[in-house]
């Protein structure tokens, strides 16, 4: 089983701060999204990067996919307390049909 | 339906018993998925249904797991003589089949069980 590492685990900032959360594997994934979770509800798909050092903005949140396809990480410029919940790498190899998910970063932002 | 529809929303039971969970999919998406989330982890992928083909049962835990789906819409995850270590939230997610849409999940709010 292809294993995703995220880190922080946990994050507490202000609101205005900038952040960075890093998902890492020692597999190669065809393609890599990004999942944020709010307490109660299930993951909403933020972002799917599919290419070698592709960078994909939205709006204040940048992902990139590192260029061998085993990493990638979440920036997000100015936190706001909506950023808070849990964000969530989840990577897709050729030999599964089925997503894998990291374990996790949980970001508190504090107004 | 609109989105994809879990229930129970929430299960107590008591250790030995069994469990039935449901998941209604969206409308059209051929996929089907079952997660569990054990209290703030990630996503421990189960199995995963496409059409008509053999699910994908590997990440199933044990034989007391199981899950069944009819055609292209319900599904209900099974878990047989309930342990404590089975307490988790247990989600399930639709896409669309092969294609462009094939990896675009949408997930349930999930089914929260606790075991006694």
């Amino acid at each position: 089983t292809q294993l995703l590492e995220q880190s922080p685990q946990f994050l507490s900032i202000q609101e205005g701060e900038n952040l960075t959360v890093y998902c890492n594997s020692s597999s190669v994934f065809s393609s890599l999204q990004w999942y944020r979770q709010e307490p109660g509800e299930g993951p909403v798909l933020l972002v799917t990067v599919v290419t070698g050092g592709e960078v994909k903005k939205l709006k204040r949140l940048t992902f990139q996919f590192g260029d061998a396809r085993k990493d990638s990480s979440l920036h997000i410029t100015a936190a706001q307390p909506g950023d808070t919940g849990l964000y969530l790498c989840a990577g897709l190899d050729t030999g599964r049909r089925a997503l894998t998910f990291g374990s996790g970063t949980r970001l508190q932002v504090q107004p | 339906g609109a989105g994809v529809s879990q229930s129970p929303s929430n299960k107590v039971t008591e250790k030995g018993k069994d469990v039935e969970l449901r998941c209604d999919p969206i409308s059209g998406h051929t996929a089907l998925y079952w997660y569990r989330q054990r209290l703030g982890q990630g996503l421990e992928f189960l199995i995963y249904f496409q059409g008509n083909s053999a699910p994908d049962k590997s990440g199933l835990p044990s034989d007391r797991f199981s899950a069944e789906r009819t055609g292209e819409s319900v599904s209900t995850l099974t878990i047989q003589r309930t342990q404590q270590e089975d307490s988790a939230v247990y989600l399930c997610a639709s896409s669309l089949g092969p294609g462009a849409g094939a990896n675009v999940l949408t997930f349930g709010a999930g089914s929260r069980l606790t075991v006694l």
